[in-house]
C-alpha cells in the first residue's frame, strides 16, 4: 500500500506568478483535502475534493483552485502569488465519509519572494 | 465559528513525569475531536480520536463538553514522545474539514 505523496518537495516562486502542487492519494482513497500551514501555525483547510468535485471550501480566495482526476490524484493551483502564500501545503487523502481517517502527505514547502 | 485553542507553544517535562497538553474548543454543535502528532522529519499522523476512546502509546484524552476541553494526558513521559502535537476538531458537514489548533511542542528531557 502506497502512502500519500506530494510533489515537488520545495519550490520558490516570485510574487505574481502561478504555481501548481500535486498530490497522489493513498490506494483505495477517493477523497483529497488540501491544507495550508504557515510557520508556527496549525494546518488550515483550503478545500476538499470527492470524485472530481469540490466538496467544501475554507476561507481562501478564488485564486486558490484545485482539480481531482479520475485516479483520485489532485492538484492545487494558486494564481497571482502573494508573499503571505509562503507556507507548507499539505494534502490528505481518505475514504469517503466523515468517519474515515485522513492520511497526510509530507507537504510541499512554497516560498514566495 | 469553530475554533481550537492550544495555549502552550512549548511544554518541557522530565522523563517519567506526567504530561498534559491542553486543548479547548469552541463549537456550537457536537464535535469530533482528534489529536495529531508530528515526530521530527515525519508527516502528520493521527494519534487518537475521542470517539474511539483508545489509549495510544500511553496517551489518553477525554472530551469534556462542559468545559469544552479535550486535553491529552500521559502518566509517564518518554523521550520518544518529544514531538509536535496538534488538537483538531471536525464537524459533520458536507466536507470532513479539520480545524487545527496552533500546536504544542512537547520536549521530554532526561
Amino acid at each position: 500500500e502506497t502512502g500519500v505523496t506530494q510533489s515537488p518537495t520545495h519550490l520558490i516562486k516570485t510574487r505574481g506568478q502561478q504555481v501548481t502542487l500535486r498530490c497522489s492519494s493513498q490506494s483505495g482513497h477517493n477523497t483529497v483535502s488540501w491544507y495550508q500551514q504557515a510557520l508556527g501555525q496549525g494546518p488550515q483547510f483550503i478545500f476538499q475534493y470527492y470524485r472530481e468535485e469540490e466538496n467544501g471550501r475554507g476561507n481562501f480566495p478564488p485564486r486558490f483552485s484545485g482539480l481531482q482526476f479520475p485516479n483520485y490524484s489532485s492538484e492545487l493551483n494558486v494564481n497571482a502569488l502573494e508573499l503571505d502564500d509562503s507556507a507548507l501545503y499539505l494534502c490528505a487523502s481518505s475514504q469517503s465519509g466523515s468517519s474515515y481517517e485522513q492520511y497526510f502527505g509530507p507537504g510541499t514547502r512554497l516560498t514566495v519572494t | 465559528a469553530q475554533r481550537v485553542t492550544q495555549p502552550e507553544k512549548l511544554l518541557s517535562v522530565f522523563k517519567g513525569a506526567p504530561v498534559e497538553l491542553k486543548c479547548n474548543y469552541s463549537y456550537s454543535g457536537s464535535p469530533e475531536l482528534f489529536w495529531y502528532v508530528q515526530y521530527s522529519r515525519q508527516r502528520l499522523q493521527l494519534l487518537l480520536r475521542h470517539i474511539s476512546r483508545e489509549s495510544i502509546k500511553g496517551f489518553t484524552a477525554d472530551l469534556n463538553k462542559g468545559e469544552t476541553s479535550f486535553h491529552l494526558k500521559k502518566p509517564f513521559a518518554q523521550e520518544e514522545d518529544s514531538a509536535m502535537y496538534y488538537c483538531a476538531l471536525r464537524f459533520t458537514g458536507t466536507a470532513s474539514k479539520l480545524t487545527f489548533g496552533t500546536g504544542t511542542r512537547l520536549q521530554v528531557t532526561l
